[in-house]
């Protein structure tokens, strides 16, 4: 059984470039949630998708959108990319439903590099 | 205000002994869920330990312990028997019950722990 799989695993971008990246959830999971891990700091909640929509967003400004598919794959893009933008991208996936003790799957995250 | 405050920026311990990460928390929900991750240099967040803002009994999970102290809101992680394996980063993180339908979970800063052969 796959796990949470995130491609590609790294990425270098130019300023004001726009990236892509792209998750696929553990078998069974419906709900993918996006964080971003700066260098040297925990992850922070960017959003979370179930049934194709956008349900719960962290403060990320609105160049940070994404989308989820009919397969529940979710993809998260970055628009007008900044240097600050660089960091580990983490999805991680669940079931809606699942109790509070349930941990999510994390994927091996993407690193992107801005500059 | 933090939800989750790690204060270890660093960690050492010896193989074979004992160490303590510290987590302290903060929420005004009544149900919530405490978790322990390690990350090593993969990126990966490997699931460790679990502890219910309800239950009466620390956690544990193998060499893998949860010091739950809820009146002082602090989830210390305790690792026994330390092998050089267990050197990576560890993070303390929370999803709430009620206020949080989303379950989003909030992370702190993370402790690097390096074991000493």
């Amino acid at each position: 059984d796959a796990g949470v799989t995130q491609s590609p695993t790294h990425l270098i971008k130019t300023r004001g470039q726009q990236v892509t990246l792209r998750c696929s959830p553990k078998s069974g999971h419906d709900t993918v949630s996006w964080y971003q891990q700066a260098l040297g700091q925990g992850p922070q909640f960017i959003f979370q998708y179930y049934e194709e929509e956008e349900r719960q967003r962290g403060n990320f400004p609105d160049r940070f959108s994404g989308h989820q598919f009919p397969n529940y794959s979710s993809e998260l893009n970055v628009n007008a990319l900044l240097l600050g933008d660089s960091a580990l991208y983490l999805c991680a996936s669940s079931r809606t439903g699942d109790s509070m003790n349930t941990e999510a799957f994390f994927g091996q995250g993407t690193r992107l590099t801005v500059v | 205000a933090q939800k989750i405050t790690q204060t270890q920026p660093g960690m050492f311990v010896q193989e074979k002994e004992a160490v303590t990460l510290d987590c302290t928390y903060d929420t005004s929900d009544p149900s919530y869920g405490l978790f322990w991750y390690k990350q090593p240099s993969s990126g990966e967040m490997i699931f460790l330990i679990y502890q219910g803002s309800y239950d009466q009994q620390n956690a544990t999970e193998g060499r893998y312990s949860l010091n739950f102290q809820k009146a002082r809101k602090s989830a210390n992680l305790v690792i026994s028997a330390s092998q050089l394996g267990d050197s990576a980063m560890y993070f303390c993180a929370m999803r709430e019950g009620q206020i949080n339908t989303g379950n989003q979970f909030y992370f702190g800063t993370g402790t690097s722990l390096t074991v000493i052969p």
